[in-house]
């Protein structure tokens, strides 16, 4: 099974308008932490926000927010008042930990991506 | 605050060749993460450095190998090359390792192609 599954190959949205982007997960660890990533065309990962898995509230990082559904098993990541410059592909990702020859490390699955593209 | 740094933007190889790539970690940041993204798919993980180690390790074959130095800044070496390996790669830093809100922050990139 994927672990992380992004089901939006491309969104389109209006300038100024909200608009979600779906990422459903899928682990059996209690631990664990959701990250979306938007990739623009120059290619750099940039970092929009987070989500830890015993967290009680949704995440927010201005205009970003994460509406974090755990027993859905879904993160979708929500955009408020769209711009020009939003768009990108739009990744998320889950870092869970991992135990290898007596130490741990934490790894990002990401999913396979959603390209969103504002209209003016 | 520097971010992270890749070296070079770009590269062209031919296959069987050996290719070094560059990554300098964010200040603070003692964990360096690769990743490779082929064209139109998402990121997938390489190996993980952590104080000078390999602590962790993708589905990559061992010709994948790397380094990280004392300032955390780090190498990933490619021999053989072979077509497949045409990819953006991605290095990551972070400065948590262990915990599961340790945010790796990412460089732009090297693009790599093999003909």
């Amino acid at each position: 099974a994927q672990k992380i599954t992004q089901t939006q190959p491309g969104m389109f949205v209006q300038e100024k308008e909200a608009v979600t982007l779906d990422c459903t997960y899928d682990t059996s660890d209690p631990s664990y932490g959701l990250f979306w990533y938007k990739q623009p065309s120059s290619g750099e990962m940039i970092f929009l926000i987070y989500q830890g898995s015993y967290d009680q509230q949704n995440a927010t990082e201005g205009r970003y927010s994460l509406n974090f559904q755990k027993a859905r098993k879904s993160a979708n990541l929500v955009i408020s008042a769209s711009q020009l410059g939003d768009s990108a592909m739009y990744f998320c990702a889950m870092r869970e930990n991992y135990n290898a020859g007596g130490t741990s490390y934490g790894k990002l699955t990401f999913g396979q991506g959603t390209i969103l593209t504002v209209h003016p | 605050e520097t971010g992270v740094t890749q070296s070079p933007t770009h590269l062209i190889k031919t296959r069987g060749q050996q290719v070094t790539l560059r990554c300098s970690s964010q200040s603070g940041h003692n964990t360096v993460s690769w990743y490779q993204q082929a064209l139109g798919q998402g990121p997938q993980f390489i190996f993980q450095y952590y104080r000078e180690e390999e602590n962790g390790r993708g589905n990559f074959p061992p010709r994948f190998s790397g380094l990280q130095f004392p300032n955390y800044s780090s190498e990933l070496n490619v021999n053989a090359l072979e077509l497949d390996d045409s990819a953006l790669y991605l290095c990551a830093s972070s400065g948590r390792q262990g915990a599961v809100a340790d945010t790796q922050y990412f460089g732009p990139g090297t693009r790599l192609t093999v003909l």
